[in-house]
């Protein structure tokens, strides 16, 4: 059964300090990973689509990386406005659709 | 703003009604698709529709239908509600039916049922 797992479930962070969400997934062909930013009550955000593993892509204080079985996303010297809950889908290949499946998130908390 | 537009903002209604949510994709997206969230399962695909025509059914129960207008617009039709109906449900749209295309979503609407 096709599967994204994301951890750490929760993160708190203090302003500055760099970490990583991790996003792993078994699927029977990857199209395309991708990442999103969830704040509370509103639509996911898109951030970054990864296509195959060694990409990498970066946004301000984000990076997110691809290999064959997850996903990490970096994020460094974070601030307050940072704090969101990402979430990270996949597409599969094969098929008509492009429907995403996600993972569950990771709710991340940057005290200052 | 990710250009795609979601109506209501909030629905609260009683077990057993029936419900319409409207979603208007983005400007030239042909490709629509719902999504359910609730706090127990995370986001879950329900349909897409492609320029009007069914493309893909996920874990969408039978008393929830859909569909895509002739201007792209889509609305999703809950019926015979159950408490555990109660998400927010989304909608988000892209470029084209197929291949690595970014999905935008919607701001939402919050379904609640009472």
């Amino acid at each position: 059964e096709d599967q994204v797992t994301q951890s750490p479930e929760a993160l708190r962070l203090q302003e500055g300090e760099s970490s990583s969400l991790n996003c792993s997934y078994t699927v029977s062909g990857l199209r395309g990973l991708f990442w999103y930013r969830q704040d509370p009550g509103k639509g996911p955000e898109f951030l970054f689509t990864l296509y195959s593993a060694g990409e990498e892509k970066e946004k301000e204080r984000l990076k997110a990386t691809l290999t064959k079985k997850e996903s990490f996303l970096h994020i460094t010297a974070p601030k307050p406005e940072d704090s969101a809950t990402y979430l990270c889908a996949v597409q599969l290949r094969g098929g008509a659709t492009n429907k995403l499946i996600f993972g569950t998130g990771t709710l991340l908390a940057v005290q200052p | 703003d990710s250009g795609v537009t979601q109506t209501p903002k909030h629905l609260i209604t009683a077990t057993g009604q029936r419900v319409t949510l409207r979603c208007s994709p983005r400007s030239g997206d042909l490709s629509v698709y719902w999504y359910q969230q609730s706090l127990d399962q995370g986001l879950q695909f329900l349909i897409q529709y492609y320029n009007g025509e069914e493309r893909a059914k996920g874990n969408i129960l039978e008393r929830f239908s859909a569909q895509q207008f002739p201007d792209l617009h889509s609305e999703l039709n809950l019926s015979s509600l159950e408490l555990g109906d109660s998400a927010l449900y989304f909608c988000a749209s892209s470029v084209a039916g197929g291949g690595t295309y970014e999905q935008y979503f919607g701001p939402g609407t919050r379904l609640t049922v009472t």
